[in-house]
Formats: structure tokens, sequence, C-alpha cells
């Protein structure tokens, strides 16, 4: 079965500050990979998503993940974080093929100080 | 648009007792999943429907049934509810079942098995 990694469970940063979350999958496959977000009390929205062409995608926000085939990684980023950025992030990825199932990684929690 | 709704918005039962838990989208999606999220955990399928007429289990579909009444309407329910089943529920549409298929999520509801 595929699983989805996010190692980073915790991070504080501080304005202005850059972020990079990671995000491995397993599976050997041809994979769609997303990012959701989920700010403080409301529900999730998509960040970015990837499932072909350019291993680098832009999402909202100002936010960009790029796709390495050769690590199965997707991991997110952000060149200088707002106090607004925080929030819970998580990866997902469904399979090529498999249906529309996602599978989500555990979740980073980002706290961004002001 | 008000894309994907969920009652109720919070919910405690006592161990035992049943309950449904209702989603609707408004965007015309063939496609409709229900998951819970626990902390530390991200979120899971429970149960999704490709398309209207057709459900299939998910990754922890036990203790749970569900019902696609119409295209827009896509029920959860727990028979006897158990302290496990604490915790919040996402209800997502897609516009089809292929897997690069965004998915839209409610808002979620929060429940409390005693």
């Amino acid at each position: 079965a595929q699983s989805v990694s996010q190692h980073n469970h915790h991070v504080i940063l501080s304005e202005a500050a850059s972020l990079e979350l990671g995000c491995n999958y397993s599976y050997g496959g041809t994979v769609n990979l997303f990012w959701y977000v989920q700010y403080p009390g409301q529900h999730l929205q998509l960040l970015l998503k990837y499932f072909s062409g350019d291993p680098l995608v832009k999402g909202i926000k100002g936010f960009e993940a790029e796709f390495i085939k050769s690590k199965f990684s997707f991991n997110l980023r952000k060149p200088s974080v707002q106090w607004s950025d925080t929030a819970e992030y998580f990866c997902a990825v469904t399979k090529t093929g498999g249906g529309n199932k996602l599978t989500f990684g555990t979740g980073t929690q980002l706290k961004v100080e002001l | 648009n008000a894309g994907v709704t969920q009652t109720p918005k919070f919910q405690v039962l006592k161990t035992g007792q049943s309950m449904t838990l209702q989603c609707a989208q408004d965007m015309n999606h063939n496609s409709m999943y229900w998951y819970r999220q626990d902390p530390g955990m991200g979120l899971r399928l429970i149960y999704y429907s490709a398309s209207e007429g057709t459900t299939d289990k998910g990754e922890v579909p036990n203790g749970y049934n569900v019902s696609r009444l119409n295209k827009r309407e896509f029920s959860l329910r727990l028979e006897s509810a158990a302290p496990s089943q604490t915790s919040v529920y996402f209800c997502a549409s897609s516009e089809d079942r292929l897997g690069a298929s965004t998915q839209y999520f409610g808002p979620g509801t929060r429940l409390t098995v005693l």
C-alpha cells in the first residue's frame, strides 16, 4: 500500500524566514501529488498539485513545490513566510489509474511568529 | 456556490447511539468521499462514491455505512457509536474519479463519543 511521510511534525519560523516542508511517498507507479492547507478552524484547501509536466509547480499565496521522481519527494517551499501562513499542511498522493483516493501524510503544524 | 456543506458541525453521542452525518455538494461533482481526521494521523478515507449509485470501502470502513442518496448528497452513518470513533469527519467531492481530480472539502463535523 502506498504511504506518505511528512518528517517535520511541528515547525516554528519567524516572519520572512524561508520555508521548506518535506514530503516523501512510497509507491513505484505514476502518482499525482497534492499539498493541502488547513488554517485554524477552517476546512482543507488545495495549495497546489502536480500530475504531469513541469516538476516545479506553483500554487496559491506564493507557495511552490518540486517533484523529484528519483527521490520520491514533493517538498513544499515558500521564500518568505507570513504570520498568516500559520496552519497545518498536508501532503497527499493518488495513484494514476487507482481511482481518486487520497492518501495523506500526518501533517506539519507550522507556526509563524511575528 | 456553497461548495461542500456538512451537518451537524458538532455532535456528542453516548456509546451505542447511532447518528447520520450529512454531506451535500452543489458543484455537480460525480465523486464524493468521507474522511476522518485524528491527531497525528492525518486524514484517512472511510468510504467513497465514484459516481451516483456506487459506493466502496476506503482504508478504515469498519463501524460505518454510507448512502449516496443522489448526485448531490452522500451520508455517513454510525450504527452503534464507539469512543474510537471520536474524530473530525470531513466530506469531500471531486469532478470525477481520475487521480488528478482535485477534491474539495467541507468544513467538517467534530464528533465526540462518550
